[in-house]
């Protein structure tokens, strides 16, 4: 069964710095991953999608890579904005999708 | 375009009580899926469909049935609720399973509490 990790559970950082939140995963054989943003009470919002065959995926201040070889992805937030603030979720798709359980992002203005 | 929706937005039931949760989705998509989403645990698969008419389990559908009679329509029933089933329950969509369009669209849920 596809096992889906995402570190740190939660993160809080000062309003302009570029940050990182992270994606891994047990087995690699993957159709895609796409990440999400999810606010308190709401439901989930696509923000980036990258098939197997690619390797990153850019969207104004987020960029998006995967390295299936290692089952990782990473999401690089570029000049942080109190805006930013939400759970960040991804999750990878095979048979079924699969999600990871979140990292929790504050951004201090 | 009203993308995917989800009626009802709260409910609380009685344990062993019945109820039906409906998705629409108006993006002509193939694929739905419904998922909950308990403290922790992350978002789960209870079933998806390929199709109309068609349906299949996921990681979690035990106490759980679902129906795809029309495209645009998911619905998620609970014959005998119980308090294990208290979540918030999310429908999603997708053009595809495979890898070239199967971007997922969720709907913003439905809270349900079982006393």
């Amino acid at each position: 069964k596809q096992e889906v990790t995402q570190i740190p559970a939660a993160l809080s950082v000062p309003e302009g710095e570029n940050l990182v939140l992270n994606c891994s995963f047990t087995d690699s054989a993957i159709y895609n991953l796409q990440w999400f943003r999810q606010d308190p009470g709401k439901g989930l919002t696509s923000l980036l999608l990258i098939q197997s065959s690619q390797r990153e995926q850019t969207s104004g201040r987020l960029n998006a890579s995967l390295d299936k070889s290692s089952g990782r992805s990473t999401l690089y937030i570029a000049a942080s904005q109190p805006g930013d603030s939400a759970t960040y979720l991804c999750a990878v798709s095979g048979n079924q999708f699969y999600f990871g359980t979140g990292t929790s992002l504050t951004v201090i203005p | 375009n009203a993308g995917v929706t989800q009626t009802p937005k709260f409910r609380v039931l009685k344990t062993g009580q019945s109820m039906t949760l409906l998705c629409a989705q108006d993006m002509n998509h193939e694929y739905m899926y419904w998922y909950r989403q308990d403290p922790g645990m992350g978002l789960r698969l209870i079933h998806y469909s390929v199709g109309e008419g068609t349906t299949a389990k996921g990681e979690v559908p035990d106490g759980y049935n679902v129906s795809r009679l029309k495209k645009q329509n998911f619905l998620l029933g609970l014959e005998s609720a119980a308090p294990s089933q208290t979540s918030v329950y999310f429908c999603a969509s997708s053009y595809s399973g495979r890898e070239v369009g199967n971007e997922q669209f969720f709907g913003p849920g439905t809270r349900l509490t079982v006393l």
